[in-house]
């Protein structure tokens, strides 16, 4: 059974270009997490998201940076216009339902690096 | 929401002693406890977790303990081991409108001294 899955890996756009970063779910998991992590920091929660449904966006900016997963396909986390303070480690996170006690399991993380 | 704090931020351990990382959660809501080792560039990975019925729960050289009254909980590693380094982040699930996430400690970084 495949974890969860990102890609690209690594990615390196320069200021002003978009970036899409992409994440596939566990088998059977419909509910996906987007974290952002700084260097040395730790997991800043982003968005949450169900199959065609965004759930909570309370961590996500407003400005440039938004967030999909449709009904065939991966979860897209797109920031527009990247700047070099969007440079971290992008991780999504897959669990099988929502509600309280859900596992969440960590795909292996997307580095964004902008120039 | 949520604030869930965790102390220290750094600690080192001569290898065989024990380690231990505690958590404060402030919504007492929240039911779920899990605790995550992250390894330099590598992803974050469920090592333990507890839910509100228990107040601790072990698994070899893991052991989680819960207060509910105080909002606290912690991570026990014992007769730590150079494999144990790594970043502990623990969590605590957070009420949404109609769902839950989790909201993460800062991070403690351990060292195991050989």
């Amino acid at each position: 059974n495949a974890g969860v899955m990102q890609n690209p890996r690594h990615l390196v756009r320069r200021r002003g270009q978009e970036a899409r970063l992409r994440c596939s779910p566990m088998k059977g998991h419909s509910h996906v997490y987007w974290y952002r992590q700084l260097p040395e920091e730790g997991l800043k929660f982003m968005v949450y998201l169900q199959k065609e449904n965004i759930i909570d966006e309370s961590g996500m900016p407003k400005e440039r940076f938004s967030a999909e997963f449709p009904k065939e396909g991966p979860s897209i986390l797109r920031i527009q216009q990247v700047v070099r303070g969007d440079s971290a480690a992008y991780f999504c996170a897959s669990s099988q339902n929502g509600g309280a006690q859900e596992t969440q399991y960590f795909g292996p993380g997307t580095r964004l690096l902008v120039l | 929401g949520e604030n869930v704090e965790q102390h220290p931020s750094t600690l080192s351990v001569q290898e065989g002693d024990s380690a231990v990382i505690k958590c404060t959660y402030s919504d007492s809501a929240s039911n779920y406890f899990p605790w995550y080792k992250q390894e330099l560039g590598k992803r974050p990975q469920l090592i333990i977790d507890i839910r509100s019925n228990v107040g601790e729960k072990k698994d070899q050289r893991i052991a989680v303990t819960l207060n509910k009254t105080a909002k606290h909980f912690s991570l026990h590693i014992t007769e730590t081991q150079p494999e144990d380094s790594a970043v502990y982040f623990c969590a605590a699930s957070t009420r949404l409108s109609n769902d839950y996430k989790l909201s993460f400690g800062a991070g403690t970084t351990v060292t195991v001294r050989a």
